[in-house]
């Protein structure tokens, strides 16, 4: 089955830098990628996502690249704020399979101001 | 739209009660997940329903869990003979169709005493 290893598991970086996680997936079938962002107590939210016939796609201050061959996809923010700070999990899944995610354990971006 | 609604948000049980969750899907939606998240960790996939089928249970536990989601009514995930290892957040997340974007819900945060 599908595995996805996410990294790193913290990162911490300073208000206006830009701060990037990476995950691997292991099933090269896997065709969607989407990126959930956490904050404590709440709802994993969805904040963007890929389907595999792209190679990167962008909303206003967050960027998703993916690599197919290399089986790898990254998530950028760029002038973090304060407000970005929380969990950030990425995921993988085989549309057209029954839809369900796996998750990679998450990275807890602190940013200060 | 209401959103994914779960109910109760916090369920405290005692070692071998029973605990149901609730999950109200979106409007429109008939595809429901209910994932595990055990405290700073990753979420872990449980059981995919559509309405009146459980279509993949390959995360459940095969003893004391059980999903339903009936014609009428919200998805229920139950936990029987509750074991302190069963404290968790508890998500579900709802999709209008397989390959379409999750939603989730704000979850149920069971305590096991």
């Amino acid at each position: 089955g599908e595995n996805v290893e996410q990294h790193p598991s913290t990162l911490s970086v300073q208000e206006g830098d830009s701060a990037v996680i990476k995950c691997t997936y292991s099933d090269s079938a896997s065709n969607y990628f989407p990126w959930y962002k956490q904050e404590l107590g709440k709802r994993p939210q969805l904040i963007i996502d890929i389907r595999s016939n792209v190679g990167e796609k962008k909303d206003q201050r967050i960027a998703v690249t993916l690599n197919k061959t290399a089986k790898h996809f990254s998530l950028h923010i760029t002038e973090t704020q304060p407000e970005d700070s929380a969990v950030y999990f990425c995921a993988a899944s085989l549309i057209g399979n029954t839809g369900k995610l796996i998750f990679g354990q998450g990275t807890t971006l602190q940013v200060k101001p | 739209n209401a959103g994914v609604m779960q109910n109760p948000r916090h369920l405290v049980r005692r070692r071998g009660q029973e605990a149901r969750l609730r999950c109200s899907p979106m409007k429109g939606h008939s595809h429901v997940y209910w994932y595990r998240q055990l405290p700073e960790e990753g979420l872990k996939f449980m059981v995919y329903l559509q309405k009146e089928n459980i279509i993949d249970e390959s995360g459940m536990p095969k003893e004391r869990f059980s999903a339903e989601f009936p014609k009428e009514g919200p998805s229920i995930l139950r936990i029987q003979q509750v074991v302190r290892g069963d404290s968790a957040a508890y998500f579900c997340a709802s999709s209008p169709d397989i390959g379409e974007k999750l939603f989730f819900g704000s979850g149920t945060q069971l305590s096991v005493l």
